[in-house]
């Protein structure tokens, strides 16, 4: 079945440096990716998405590319923050089965120093 | 624009008890989505309501059930707790056909 691999933390950083969460999938369809991020005590909040091979999703200074050849959707910041500590959750669901569910990465966390 | 929203935000139950969960998605938006977020065992999908139908279930017993009402807003039921049910219950809702899901706050249920 599907599956979402994502690195394992948790990933300790100081402020501004780079931030790079590896996130690999298994899909047998045509799979929309997902990064989504949760703060201490808070449900998930959207960060980015992409649909098809080749395309970069970005908000809020992170980017992931759809890579269709690696199979992956790795999730970077070029310069982070205190406030980027948090939880990070690659995440795909499957177009073509129409079942409805998002399946989720293990949860990579992040906690930024400053 | 008003997020998803979900009530209680915590919950103490004992086991055997029954508890209802509820859930308001985003306005325009007519699915909604049911996730537990249980400790070590990550983001599990538990049920997906369309236009007032259950469209997929995952792999939970059948204690676990819910509903949709007309105007989308959906509930959980979680019959006979078990310890193991405690957990972040997680709603989200997305328009028809899209496959962008928005989450709300959660609802933290420990079952004592």
């Amino acid at each position: 079945g599907d599956s979402v691999t994502q690195m394992e933390g948790p990933v300790t950083l100081s402020e501004e440096a780079f931030l790079t969460i590896n996130c690999t999938y298994t899909a047998t369809g045509y799979p929309s990716l997902f990064w989504y991020v949760q703060y201490p005590g808070e449900g998930l909040q959207l960060l980015l998405k992409a649909t098809k091979a080749d395309d970069k999703g970005s908000n809020k200074g992170f980017e992931a590319t759809y890579r269709k050849e690696t199979t992956s959707f790795h999730l970077e910041k070029g310069s982070v923050q205190v406030s980027d500590s948090a939880v990070y959750f690659c995440a795909l669901s499957d177009r073509s089965s129409n079942t409805g569910k998002l399946i989720f990465g293990q949860g990579t966390t992040l906690q930024v120093k400053p | 624009e008003a997020g998803v929203t979900q009530s209680p935000t915590h919950l103490i139950k004992t086991r055997g008890q029954q508890v209802t969960l509820r859930c308001s998605p985003i306005s325009g938006h007519t699915s909604v989505y049911w996730y537990q977020q249980a400790l070590g065992l990550g983001l599990q999908f538990l049920l997906w309501y369309d236009e007032g139908e259950e469209r997929n279930r995952g792999n939970f017993p059948p204690r676990f059930s819910g509903r949709q009402f007309p105007n989308y807003s959906s509930e959980l039921n979680v019959n006979a707790l078990e310890l193991e049910d405690s957990a972040l219950y997680l709603c989200a809702s997305s328009r028809q056909g899209s496959y962008e899901q928005y989450f709300g706050p959660g609802t933290r249920l420990t079952v004592t």
